[in-house]
């Protein structure tokens, strides 16, 4: 089934560790995007990738970063979590061909950092 | 300074009324806008659309409106069925010099569609 995956489903995390959050779309979308969602505040973007081989800040990008090393995958790394960071990780992928910048997006990643 | 506002985080609509999501922007730049409805535990799903050279779009009971003077946007569900009860964001981008989009998404707002 076409789509979006995300792994882990949810994650509990120390503090200081680090930690990958993978995605995967099979839908050969150019561009893909990391937001995460939290109380209050609404999805807001952390990385985006318009291409396989670039990437760009979004609003939240510090404690962050991201790899596009080819067209299905977009990790997220959290490379010194931090409670702050305890929040609803969303992926997402569009290739604007129906609805300029329609975003499909994953399930999400909950992840709770101690 | 949140870009993209939707100051009503909850409303209950009675089935077969009429629901009325509201959002504000302050960019005049933002030229297309986008509804996400969003269940517990799912990703956002887009519902539907509407660029800055229109001031309506209609798709089935979704319509949505804008006005550009007033830098608002709204989203009205007609009827409104319980399963809508969903979480509504909406978002809004400019287009960038390389035709992608950035969106800015607002808090959303918890619709309760009550039987």
């Amino acid at each position: 089934i076409a789509g979006i995956t995300q792994a882990p489903t949810s994650q509990i995390l120390a503090a200081g560790r680090r930690m990958t959050l993978r995605c995967t779309q099979d839908m050969r979308h150019n561009a893909m995007y990391w937001y995460r969602q939290d109380l209050g505040l609404g999805l807001r973007l952390i990385h985006y990738s318009n291409t396989a081989g670039t990437t760009g800040k979004g609003e939240v990008p510090d404690g962050y970063s991201v790899s596009r090393a080819n067209t299905d995958d977009f990790p997220l790394t959290l490379a010194s979590a931090v409670p702050s960071q305890t929040s609803v990780y969303f992926c997402a992928s569009s290739d604007g061909k129906r609805v300029a910048g329609e975003q499909f997006f994953g399930p999400g990643t909950r992840l709770t950092v101690l | 300074d949140q870009q993209v506002k939707q100051n009503s985080p909850s409303l209950s609509v009675q089935e077969g009324r009429i629901s009325i999501l509201n959002c504000d922007y302050t960019n005049s730049m933002f030229d297309y806008f986008l509804w996400y409805k969003k269940y517990p535990a799912e990703g956002p799903t887009f519902l539907i659309s509407i660029s800055s050279i229109k001031d309506k779009n209609e798709d089935g009971r979704f319509t949505v409106f804008l006005n550009k003077s007033a830098k608002h946007l709204s989203l009205h569900i007609v009827p409104s069925q319980p399963g809508d009860s969903a979480v509504y964001f909406c978002a809004a981008s400019p287009t960038l010099f390389s035709g992608t989009y950035k969106y800015i998404f607002g808090t959303g707002t918890r619709l309760k569609v009550l039987a």
